[in-house]
């Protein structure tokens, strides 16, 4: 059973900070990393894809990969209140049912003023 | 940009009613896929599509059903629905096995 882990939260930080979101992955095999923002009502949207490990930017958005000890991380900098969302991580494997990610239950982040 | 449209934002019908949700997604995308979340449960896939008229089971494909006619449109058919389905059902659509899915905005099903 493949699994996908993150803290449910809430992860709390002040406007301006970095906020620092986590998952755990269990499948060794897994080659693709997926972070999707979930506004409360909403359906998830994409914000990064990370496929090889290191880090990878954008605007204020960064996903680190460590294949090694098999966790994907999101740092968002400069925290505005808009960034307050449940995030969410996906991971998708390379044997069969390949087509189909593994989520988490994701984090609920507050970014408060 | 990926385009993924559900028919429905919210949609209200009685038990025992056949309901229709339609997913129509504008990029070619091989996979369809459909979701159900309910809060504390998070995703749970009910079924998807990896082509044209061809499906696979997800993890909680009772009571639902699906159909693939043409590429670029997946329905999710509940046969007879019960309270129990009421929920967000959410559409998703991706490209060959690396890439990322792509939602819909969702349809809020009520069944009373």
């Amino acid at each position: 059973q493949k699994e996908v882990e993150q803290n449910s939260g809430p992860l709390s930080v002040p406007e301006g900070a970095i906020a620092s979101l986590n998952c755990t992955y269990s499948d060794r095999g897994s080659q693709s990393f997926f972070w999707y923002r979930q506004y409360s009502g909403k359906s998830p949207e994409l914000i990064m894809s990370i496929y090889s490990n290191g880090d990878k930017e954008d605007g204020r958005f960064t996903a680190q990969l460590n294949k090694a000890s098999q966790y994907v991380s999101l740092l968002i900098r400069d925290s505005q209140p808009s960034d307050s969302a449940t995030y969410l991580c996906a991971v998708k494997g390379t044997s069969g049912g390949s087509y189909i990610p593994t989520f988490g239950r994701g984090t609920s982040l507050i970014v408060h003023p | 940009d990926v385009k993924v449209t559900q028919s429905s934002r919210y949609l209200v019908k009685r038990t025992g009613e056949k309901v229709f949700l339609e997913c129509v997604q504008d990029m070619d995308h091989e996979n369809m896929f459909w979701y159900r979340q309910d809060p504390g449960l998070g995703l749970r896939l009910i079924y998807f599509s990896y082509d044209v008229k061809m499906k696979e089971k997800g993890d909680i494909p009772e009571g639902y059903s699906v159909s693939r006619e043409k590429k670029e449109r997946f329905s999710l058919i509940l046969e007879s629905a019960s309270t129990n389905q009421t929920s967000m059902y959410l559409c998703a659509s991706s490209l060959g096995q690396r890439k990322p899915q792509h939602f819909g905005d969702g349809t809020r099903l009520s069944i009373l």
